[in-house]
């Protein structure tokens, strides 16, 4: 089956530090991509959706300049978390949409935890 | 999207089947009813999903009433690997390449000996 790789698996940074996750489709092409954000013990929450080669669309109340999505191939998407406070700490997670298979299917990755001090 | 209601939790022994029920009262003819599960820590996992017609893969059944306005997620064999939360999404089928899943707050499964 189509496999998402996330890297890193988790990772703890400074405040006030930035870091990047990285989302890889590994054996298919993903036109769209999704980020989720899942604090301890609630649901996952959409972030943001890109297609690759365009800008990301933000949902509400999540600031694009702070959360930087880049989706440049059809295998990769990034998400940078600037200038990250202890409150960014969560669980990230991403997900692809196979280009070549049924619309209906998306498949996420492991997830990245982010602690920040 | 329409909304969905869950049990917040379930319990299953270890070898029976478990039911999981959902709510999906408001959703509309061209809505699919579909079911992940997340294991602590870790990403979503795809199980199934329906239109109108039951459905069966190997992980899970899917039974969704003549009027759709519910469903059940049917695992025959729990086994303690099975122990998860377990999200009832309902999403429009034609969203095409915007479309997205919406996590509700899902059932805790807990699968015990």
């Amino acid at each position: 089956g189509a496999v998402v790789s996330q890297h890193p698996s988790w990772v703890i940074c400074k405040s006030g530090t930035s870091v990047k996750i990285e989302c890889r489709s590994l054996d298919f092409q993903a036109t769209t991509m999704f980020w989720y954000r899942q604090f301890p013990k609630q649901s996952l929450m959409l972030m943001a959706t890109s297609n690759e080669g365009s800008k990301a669309t933000y949902e509400q109340g999540v600031e694009k300049d702070k959360f930087l999505i880049n989706h440049a191939s059809l295998t990769l998407s990034t998400l940078t978390v600037t200038s990250a406070h202890p409150e960014d700490s969560s669980f990230y997670i991403c997900s692809a949409r196979d280009r070549a298979g049924s619309y209906n299917e998306q498949f996420f990755g492991p997830g990245t935890r982010l602690t920040v001090l | 999207d329409a909304k969905t209601t869950q049990p917040p939790s379930m319990d299953c022994a270890e070898g029976r089947a478990a039911n999981l029920p959902c709510n999906h009262s408001t959703i509309s003819g061209n809505e699919y009813v579909y079911w992940y599960r997340q294991i602590h820590s870790q990403g979503p996992q795809y199980i199934i999903h329906g239109l109108k017609n039951n459905e069966t893969n190997e992980m899970a059944s899917l039974i969704i009433t003549e009027d759709r306005k519910s469903s059940t997620l049917i695992l025959p064999h729990a086994t303690l690997r099975d122990t998860a939360v377990y999200y009832c999404i309902v999403r429009d089928a034609n969203t095409g390449t915007a479309s997205k899943l919406t996590f509700g707050t899902g059932t805790r499964l807990q699968v015990t000996l």
